[in-house]
């Protein structure tokens, strides 16, 4: 059973334009939502991350917006650029020392 | 801060020969460091968890004699693949964080892209 949902599995959308992913989870005891960019022969970095007591957070470009009610949250890329291509993963924890679950990723490509 | 590296960063090597990864946190302690294995075009999966002192817990399916697994400092955690086979050719990722941190980052290395013949 798939514990965060993520959509859609691939995204094409013109530079400057503001691709939206999706990811859905279940199990409510999830306190940690960070996104991760991940580059083909590259290790994921981390994007930017909220907390369910936060509806909305913004680092530059990136917004995660988030929908304690619907279990949902997304990441929003304002004025995309060639240079946001690549491989996008959410995820969720539950709180303490424990690992991330991943959501099945969706890979971006930004077209000039 | 907050950087992983990881050792080497691609290897080939011959059927029944065995492999040692390293992953060091470099600016950061990390009390827990997870071991990931990604195929191409797929996700993350979770192959073990290891906390600094502590034997690794590993995922179902995970063979625990092949894959093994040390995290013996704050700093470092190998992984040595066991008489490896070309099934086990993949691109191994570790990752730390410092569970002391409430609602602290985890981060991730640079990969590792093991090849079999």
């Amino acid at each position: 059973q798939q514990q965060v949902k993520q959509s859609p599995q691939s995204l094409i959308v013109q530079k400057g334009g503001i691709p939206i992913i999706n990811c859905a989870y279940e199990n409510t005891a999830f306190d940690y939502f960070p996104w991760y960019q991940q580059f083909p022969g590259k290790g994921p970095a981390l994007l930017i991350a909220i907390r369910p007591d936060v509806s909305e957070k913004k680092e530059g470009r990136f917004t995660i917006s988030f929908n304690k009610s619907a279990k949902q949250f997304s990441l929003h890329i304002m004025d995309s650029q060639p240079g946001d291509s690549a491989t996008y993963f959410c995820a969720a924890r539950y709180s303490g020392n424990t690992p991330l679950v991943f959501g099945k990723g969706t890979r971006l490509s930004v077209i000039a | 801060g907050a950087v992983v590296s990881q050792h080497p960063s691609w290897v080939i090597c011959k059927s029944g020969t065995s492999v040692k990864i390293e992953c060091r946190s470099l600016d950061f302690q990390a009390t827990t460091m997870f071991w990931y294995r990604q195929f191409p075009k797929q996700s993350l999966m979770l192959m073990a968890t290891s906390n600094e002192g502590s034997k690794a817990t590993y995922e179902q399916g995970v063979e625990k004699d092949k894959f093994l697994i040390n995290h013996a400092s704050l700093t470092l955690s190998t992984l040595t693949v066991t008489s490896a086979h070309p099934e086990d050719s993949s691109f191994y990722i570790c990752s730390a964080r410092d569970g002391r941190i409430a609602g602290g980052g985890q981060f991730f290395g640079p990969g590792t892209r093991l090849t079999v013949l």
